[in-house]
């Protein structure tokens, strides 16, 4: 199975600020990422897929990158609804997810 | 309008079976696949396996020898049955939908069944 580890697992940031989230691969994934945010007691819910594609809906201050086994998910002038848990997934093999990052306001 | 609700007993004892349904709308099942995915109290998430349109089904390997997924298009529902429930299989289950360009994303998901293991 493909590994992924996500980093950091918490994060406090201030409104206003542009917050970034790695994910690693254990082999090459070839852009078959998708990242996810979970809000308290919710569903996740997709924000973007192919490492770079934002899904339909979702705000533009979100974005990802990366290429290989190195990708982040970027989010620009921090809201207060961001809070949540954000995780990563592969899906260039049977999905696999990192651990998750918990988002919260300063 | 794309939905998907999960439904079955909040409590099952230990070495029983686990009897899921997602009811969908909005989509056809024999257009798109349908996952499982848990979630363990305060651990990240974990996929199971999926339905895909054509009927055919892939598991997570350590489940496998437990876990079936299946489906009745007519009722526009899948089911999950998974066996010989451990205390650790205690989580949230969700169903989500596979994307239909890039079947490994999940693009819509429901609000999940939280399934208690205990006796």
């Amino acid at each position: 199975d493909i590994q992924m580890t996500q980093s950091p697992a918490s994060l406090s940031a201030s409104l206003g600020e542009t917050v970034t989230i790695e994910c690693r691969a254990s082999e090459d994934i070839y852009n078959g990422l998708a990242w996810y945010q979970q809000k308290p007691g919710k569903s996740p819910q997709l924000l973007i897929y192919n490492a770079n594609s934002l899904h339909t809906g979702v705000p533009s201050r979100f974005s990802g990158s990366g290429s290989g086994t190195q990708y982040s998910l970027k989010i620009n002038s921090l809201q207060s609804e961001d809070v949540a848990s954000y995780f990563c997934q592969q899906y260039y093999d049977y999905p696999t997810f990192g651990s998750g990052t918990k988002l919260e306001i300063k | 309008q794309v939905q998907l609700r999960e439904s079955g007993p909040g409590l099952v004892q230990p070495s029983e079976t686990l009897s899921l349904t997602c009811t969908v709308s909005g989509f056809s099942l024999t257009s798109y696949g349908v996952n499982w995915v848990r979630q363990p109290p305060g651990k990240c998430l974990e996929w199971m396996g999926v339905i895909w349109g054509d009927g055919s089904t892939a598991y997570n390997s350590l489940l496998k020898s437990r876990l079936s997924i299946s489906r009745d298009t007519s009722k526009s529902q899948v089911f999950l049955k998974m066996n010989s429930l451990q205390t650790e299989d205690t989580a949230i289950y969700f169903c989500a939908r596979a994307g239909i360009n890039y079947p490994g994303v999940m693009d819509a998901w429901g609000q999940g069944a939280s399934v208690t293991v205990s006796s």
